[in-house]
């Protein structure tokens, strides 16, 4: 059974400009949650999607934003980016989120911002 | 708001030592789940245990065991007789609300040396 799937692994950018991270989640799985790490704040929750709606959001500005595919798959994207958006970020997916399930994550996709 | 303590940022041991890492948690439901993680130098967060918060009973995987106090908040993780392989940094989490969000703790980075 495949795992979950981050492309890119690692991407470069600049400030001021946009990306897009997509994550294809274990098949069967409905639920996608997003995080952000970093050395300084850790692991941090940005979202969580579920039949294609945002069901839960942490505490991120509005240019971090996602949506969730029919087949589940998802995508991240973060416009205007700053020097501190570079993080690697972390997908995750569960059959249907509950509290109870393990998230099972993908590789992360590396961002740095120049 | 739940919270989760992992007051060991780095522990180092040499190979076939015994080494526990703790985990202390805040939370104010009734009915929660607490997970351990571990993340090897590749970045992908793999899932080692679950615990509810109804089931106290300890668990032995192996060279793995698990401390769950309700009493203390504590759920703390044991490796027996470490290896070189176990070196990664390791994650406690608390399962919050009905949905899929994680909240993590700093994470204690263990290294096993030969």
């Amino acid at each position: 059974k495949a795992g979950v799937t981050q492309t890119p692994r690692y991407l470069i950018k600049t400030r001021g400009q946009q990306v897009t991270l997509s994550c294809s989640p274990i098949s069967g799985h409905r639920s996608v949650s997003w995080y952000q790490q970093t050395p300084g704040q850790g692991l941090q929750f940005l979202f969580e999607y579920f039949s294609e709606t945002q069901r839960n959001k942490g505490n991120f500005p509005g240019r971090f934003s996602g949506r969730q595919f029919s087949n589940s798959r998802s995508e991240m994207n973060v416009s205007t980016l700053e020097l501190g958006d570079s993080a690697l970020y972390l997908c995750a997916s569960s059959l249907d989120g509950g509290r109870d399930q393990p998230q099972h994550f993908g590789d992360g996709t590396r961002l740095s911002i120049l | 708001a739940q919270k989760v303590t992992q007051a060991q940022t780095e522990i180092s041991v040499v190979e076939k030592e015994d080494v526990t890492l703790d985990c202390v948690y805040e939370t104010r439901d009734t009915t929660y789940y607490l997970f351990w993680y571990k993340q090897p130098p590749s970045g992908e967060l793999v899932f080692l245990i679950r615990r509810n918060s109804f089931d106290e009973q300890n668990e032995i995987s192996g060279r793995y065991s698990w401390n769950f106090q309700k009493s203390t908040s504590s759920f703390n993780f044991t490796i027996t007789a470490s290896q070189v392989v176990d070196s990664a940094v390791y994650f406690c989490a608390h399962g919050s609300g009905n949905t899929g969000k994680l909240i993590f703790g700093q994470g204690t980075t263990l290294q096993v040396k030969p």
